[in-house]
């Protein structure tokens, strides 16, 4: 079945270590896939996407994803962990085509920690 | 453009009442989405407009829901004989296609229903 998969319901990391958010997919193409931020009672802001070409993506925020074809994976990161970066975070792709929707994983909470 | 606005922002009703939610896009998005959001989870696509033709409906959009973009601009949410699973977040996505598939986000409305 086609999804979109957070291994990891809730993250907790001390403020200026390190961040890996996971995220899979399983679809027969490579979609176009999305990593998306939410603040509490907020709507959702989109970090990066990647569509084609270079498999290193650079988003706002200090983020960056990795797409990887033979892991269908595209994980979110970041070097140094800020406070206000504690939210929930979103991987979603899109498949284009007859698909005209964006499919999302159930999220990952960070909590930061001082 | 002050982007993807909704409103209300929240919206508190009784079991059987009807409500409905208003989406304003970004003025140049020919493309529309509904999305419900409930706790913990990530948001689940209900319904998509391209300008004012609903092109497609997620099974979750029971009969008691029916979304409209009569003139292919702002849409409505409507939900009658609100029933206290219909607590969730109601999200409005635009976008611009096929140029650019990148989903941009309203804050959403809250409903709660008691």
């Amino acid at each position: 079945a086609q999804s979109v998969t957070q291994p990891d319901i809730h993250i907790t990391v001390s403020e200026g270590a390190s961040l890996e958010l996971r995220c899979n997919y399983s679809y027969g193409a490579t979609p176009y896939l999305f990593w998306y931020v939410q603040s509490p009672g907020q709507g959702l802001q989109l970090l990066l996407k990647y569509f084609s070409g270079d498999t290193l993506v650079q988003g706002i925020k200090g983020f960056e994803a990795e797409f990887k074809r033979s892991q269908s994976s595209f994980n979110l990161r970041k070097p140094s962990v800020h406070w206000s970066d504690a939210a929930e975070y979103f991987c979603a792709v899109f498949l284009g085509g007859g698909y005209q929707k964006v499919t999302f994983g159930t999220g990952t909470k960070l909590q930061v920690i001082p | 453009d002050t982007g993807v606005s909704q409103d209300p922002r929240h919206k508190i009703t009784k079991r059987g009442q009807n409500v409905t939610f208003r989406c304003d896009p970004i003025s140049e998005h020919n493309r529309l989405y509904w999305y419900r959001q409930t706790l913990g989870q990530g948001p689940e696509f209900l319904t998509y407009f391209q300008n004012e033709a609903q092109l497609e409906k997620s099974r979750l959009l029971s009969d008691r829901f029916s979304a409209e973009r009569p003139k292919g601009s702002f849409s409505t949410l409507e939900i009658q004989r609100t029933e206290q699973g219909d607590s969730a977040m109601y999200l409005c996505a635009s976008s611009l296609a096929p140029q650019n598939t990148e989903a941009f986000f309203g804050q959403g409305t809250r409903l709660t229903v008691v």
